[in-house]
């Protein structure tokens, strides 16, 4: 069964303190990875498509990199509003486009 | 920027109803999409259109469920019967390609 895990659950960071959170995919095939932004109440906000081990994208202080098992999200010198919950999903070949969503990483930024 | 767009933003119904939930996908976009995130969990696919026609749908999507793309520029959810466990955000999202860009949702009450 295709699933994605995302770890931590939940981290907290001061203002400029650089981190990483990862997402882990079991999928029978990889067409892409994504991650998206989500603010509470809101839908989610896209950031970056990943389709081979080995590529990057990055946006800002954002930073998204994949292997053949999982991908990481890094954050450098984050400030307050990068605050918020950062989804990972697959898409699995043989299918059609339909995503299939981690649980998130909640992160807090604080001054 | 073109953008997703929901309408409305907020239903609360009485279980056993019908509600109709809508949205204004991107214009140039031929892929659609529904998907929920009932509090605190993950979102969680339902259903993808593509060219009139129903391409893939989960197991949550049952017999109280139909889309329908009435016009060149609508898609809705329609559920027959709510039940108390259909209360949720849905979003819709839609896509070119592969990238999906997902709408604010509807907030769904169920009483």
């Amino acid at each position: 069964e295709d699933q994605v895990t995302q770890s931590p659950e939940a981290l907290r960071l001061q203002e400029g303190e650089s981190s990483s959170l990862n997402c882990s995919y079991t999928v029978s095939g990889l067409r892409g990875l994504f991650w998206y932004r989500q603010d509470p109440g809101k839908g989610p906000e896209f950031l970056f498509t990943l389709y081979s081990a080995g590529e990057e994208k990055e946006k800002e202080r954002l930073k998204a990199t994949l292997t053949k098992k999982e991908s990481f999200l890094h954050i450098t010198a984050p400030k307050p509003e990068d605050s918020a919950t950062y989804l990972c999903a697959v898409q699995a070949a043989g299918g059609y486009n339909k995503l299939i969503f981690g649980a998130g990483t909640r992160l807090a930024v604080h001054p | 920027e073109p953008e997703v767009t929901q309408t409305p933003s907020h239903q609360v119904t009485q279980m056993g109803q019908e509600v109709i939930l809508r949205c204004v996908p991107i214009s140039n976009h031929l892929y659609f999409y529904w998907y929920r995130q009932i509090l605190g969990q993950k979102v969680e696919f339902l259903v993808s259109f593509y060219n009139n026609e129903i391409s893939e749908k989960s197991e949550i999507f049952d017999d109280q469920f139909s889309v329908e793309r009435p016009d060149g520029s609508n898609f809705t959810l329609k559920i027959r019967s709510t039940k108390l466990e259909d209360s949720a955000m849905y979003f819709c999202a839609s896509s070119y390609t592969s990238e999906q860009f997902f709408g604010p949702g509807t907030r769904l009450t169920v009483l």
